[in-house]
């Protein structure tokens, strides 16, 4: 069955410093992976998404991620973190299971980062 | 243009009653999913609707339902209610099924069960 593993619960981070938030996935077969932001009382936002191509995926507000399908991980990263980044992130997957199916949006349970000035 | 609409905002029901959750997909998008998020928790995909017909369906007892109406906006309803669903419920939509389609959320329902 499919899975998103999102390793840490929060994320601290100096306002300037590069960020990571950590996501790895299983899947049955190729698997198409999104990030999401979460503001305080707001829903998702989409941020960017990896179905296939160039392993480094460039998204909203700054913020890319690196797909690795050896490590079947796909880390968000953002080379210069800002307070008004904190947030909740939330990395997701969708694989082909089903052929031409409905194949289900799976989310992880989430980072929280926290960008201090 | 507008996005995910839902309604209400907020929403307080007692235990053993029904909630009715409303959804409006952006204009063009035939698929609507239902996510559950409780506190503490990540996001639970309950239900996905498409073309008018439930198409997948998460781990949640019969008693959350829904149906997609013929203009694509949805409604998930919750009967029996127990004080384990209070949570933010979340509508997305998405143009298609396509498994590279990204969904798009709404700023979701708060149902608290008292």
């Amino acid at each position: 069955a499919q899975s998103v593993a999102q390793p840490e619960d929060q994320v601290n981070v100096a306002e300037g410093n590069p960020l990571t938030v950590k996501c790895t996935y299983s899947v049955s077969g190729n698997p198409y992976l999104f990030w999401y932001v979460q503001y305080p009382n707001r829903g998702l936002q989409f941020l960017l998404k990896y179905i296939t191509g160039d392993n480094l995926v460039k998204g909203s507000y700054g913020f890319e991620a690196e797909f690795n399908k050896s490590q079947t991980s796909f880390h968000l990263k953002k080379p210069s973190a800002l307070v008004s980044d904190s947030a909740l992130y939330f990395c997701a997957v969708r694989d082909g299971i089903i052929p031409g199916g409905y194949n289900k949006l799976i989310f992880g349970a989430g980072t929280r980062l926290a960008v201090h000035p | 243009e507008a996005g995910v609409t839902q309604s209400p905002t907020h929403l307080i029901k007692t235990r053993g009653q029904q909630a009715t959750l409303r959804c409006s997909p952006i204009s063009g998008h035939t698929s609507v999913y239902w996510y559950q998020q409780a506190l503490g928790l990540g996001l639970q995909f309950l239900l996905w609707y498409d073309e008018g017909e439930e198409r997948n369906r998460g781990n949640f007892p019969p008693r959350f339902s829904g149906r997609q109406f013929p203009n694509y906006s949805s409604e998930l309803n919750v009967n029996a209610l127990e004080l384990e669903d209070s949570a933010l419920y979340l509508c997305a939509s998405s143009m298609n099924r396509d498994k590279n389609t990204e969904a798009f959320f709404g700023q979701g329902t708060r149902l608290t069960v008292v």
